[in-house]
């Protein structure tokens, strides 16, 4: 079975700097997706940004990047240019490319939170 | 487009009391999770359905049941509440396929004394 794991419970950065979040996992398999989601206060998941296994390139999306290490199996979220909207939990996630559930695997979380 | 809706969004049991939380999304999506969330953790796979009348179990499913009647409806049921189900589920869809996105409902938070 994967597991995820979250070593940072908590973070805080102030606002229009950079924090990363710190992601591991532990599969054998070779081929799957790496997600983050973010959770603001009102409990909705979002999703910020998804990673396939077999491209080496990493994702971007506008402020959000991640840096994707296959062979260490580490998956960190950085965001650049904090906002005050950026406060939420965060969770790391691993879905398998294979078997029919295509279920997600949360890590425990990390509350970011951003100092004006 | 509603997405994912569930219902209700707050409900508070007593011990040994049942109730059905429903989840219906308006994507025909085929496959559909149901989530739990305990306060400062990730969620955990309760249940999941790959299609209309196919159900099958995740890493916690004692104390609950789903069915799947249709496309669109997943219904979770509890049958006696016990203070562990205390947690907020999320129900969840997805498209088949590989690279597709899990859509989430807003969740309910469950309090159960």
């Amino acid at each position: 079975a994967q597991t995820v794991t979250q070593s940072q419970p908590e973070m805080s950065v102030q606002e229009a700097e950079t924090v990363t979040l710190s992601c591991t996992y532990d599969t054998s398999e070779s081929d799957y997706y790496l997600f983050w989601y973010k959770q603001p206060p009102s409990r909705q998941m979002i999703l910020v940004i998804r990673q396939e296994a077999y491209k080496q390139q990493n994702a971007t999306e506008n402020r959000f990047s991640v840096n994707f290490q296959k062979a260490a199996k580490s998956f960190s979220l950085k965001i650049s240019d904090s906002q005050l909207g950026d406060a939420a939990m965060y969770f790391c996630a691993y879905r398998s490319y294979s078997g029919s559930a295509r279920q997600l695997t949360f890590g425990s979380g990390t509350q970011l939170t951003v100092l004006p | 487009n509603a997405g994912v809706t569930q219902t209700p969004k707050f409900r508070i049991l007593k011990i040994g009391q049942s109730m059905t939380l429903q989840c219906t999304q308006d994507m025909n999506h085929n496959y559909m999770y149901w989530y739990r969330q305990d306060p400062g953790m990730g969620l955990k796979l309760i249940y999941y359905s790959v299609g209309a009348g196919i159900t099958d179990k995740g890493e916690v499913p004692n104390g609950y049941n789903v069915s799947r009647s249709t496309t669109e409806d997943f219904p979770l049921r509890l049958e006696l509440a016990a203070p562990s189900q205390t947690s907020v589920y999320f129900c969840a869809s997805s498209k088949q396929g590989r690279n597709t996105e899990a859509f989430f409902g807003q969740g309910t938070r469950l309090t159960v004394v």
